[in-house]
């Protein structure tokens, strides 16, 4: 079965703090991993995808085959980061699955 | 922010009422899609088109259903049958499926 898991419904940090948002899927073919973000009165809008290798805004996500994982790093929060953030997989059948999303609260 | 918009924002409905919410872009985008979101669920999917005049079941169809007779427009119905529909929709849209969708501001239907 295709999922997605974030274990996490609230991560509350302070300014400056490192962030690891988490991810594991269960997927068996070779999967594409996204993660997405939704800041306050905002659209959901995309942050990252692994197949691009980029950092956005300061985030990071490696892609962990043999872990199933897809954490989302980021070495210092800023305030500006607080969002709801989602991991999605698209697997089979041209379908994007989404995880329950994780609340990113970040203090001054 | 254009590219996608859906309407109404704010949408009440009685119970055994249909109610149509909308969704166009004009993205020039092959795939659409309607998800759902609920507090601690995250988006599940209710049905996607891939191409004019093609739709397929997501996860939890049951209750609504939907059209695709332009490649901008994507309505759907949220019927008396559907259980539970109070809800956040959202519509999203791609170039082809599997690249980056992009999402509508959604609505907020509330069953009185």
């Amino acid at each position: 079965a295709q999922r997605v898991t974030q274990p996490e419904k609230l991560l509350s940090v302070f300014k400056g703090a490192p962030v690891e948002l988490k991810c594991n899927y269960s997927y068996s073919g070779s999967p594409e991993l996204f993660w997405y973000v939704q800041y306050s009165r905002q659209r959901l809008q995309l942050l990252l995808r692994h197949i691009s290798r980029e950092s956005i805004k300061g985030f990071t996500a490696d892609l962990n085959k043999g872990e199933t994982s897809f954490h989302l790093k980021k070495p210092f929060a800023q305030e500006e980061d607080s969002a709801m953030y989602y991991c999605a997989l698209f697997g089979g059948y041209n379908k994007l699955i989404f995880g329950a999303g994780t609340r990113l609260a970040v203090h001054p | 922010d254009g590219g996608i918009t859906q309407s109404p924002k704010y949408l009440f409905r009685k119970e055994g009422q249909n109610v149509t919410l909308s969704c166009e872009q004009n993205l020039n985008h092959d795939a659409m899609y309607w998800y759902r979101q609920d507090p601690g669920q995250g988006l599940r999917l209710i049905y996607y088109s891939q191409i004019v005049n093609d739709f397929q079941k997501g996860d939890i169809a049951e209750g609504y259903s939907v059209s695709r007779e332009k490649k901008e427009s994507f309505p759907l119905t949220v019927t008396s049958a559907q259980k539970n529909p109070t809800a956040f929709y959202l519509c999203a849209s791609s170039i082809v499926p599997g690249n980056e969708q992009f999402f509508g501001p959604g609505t907020r239907l509330t069953v009185l």
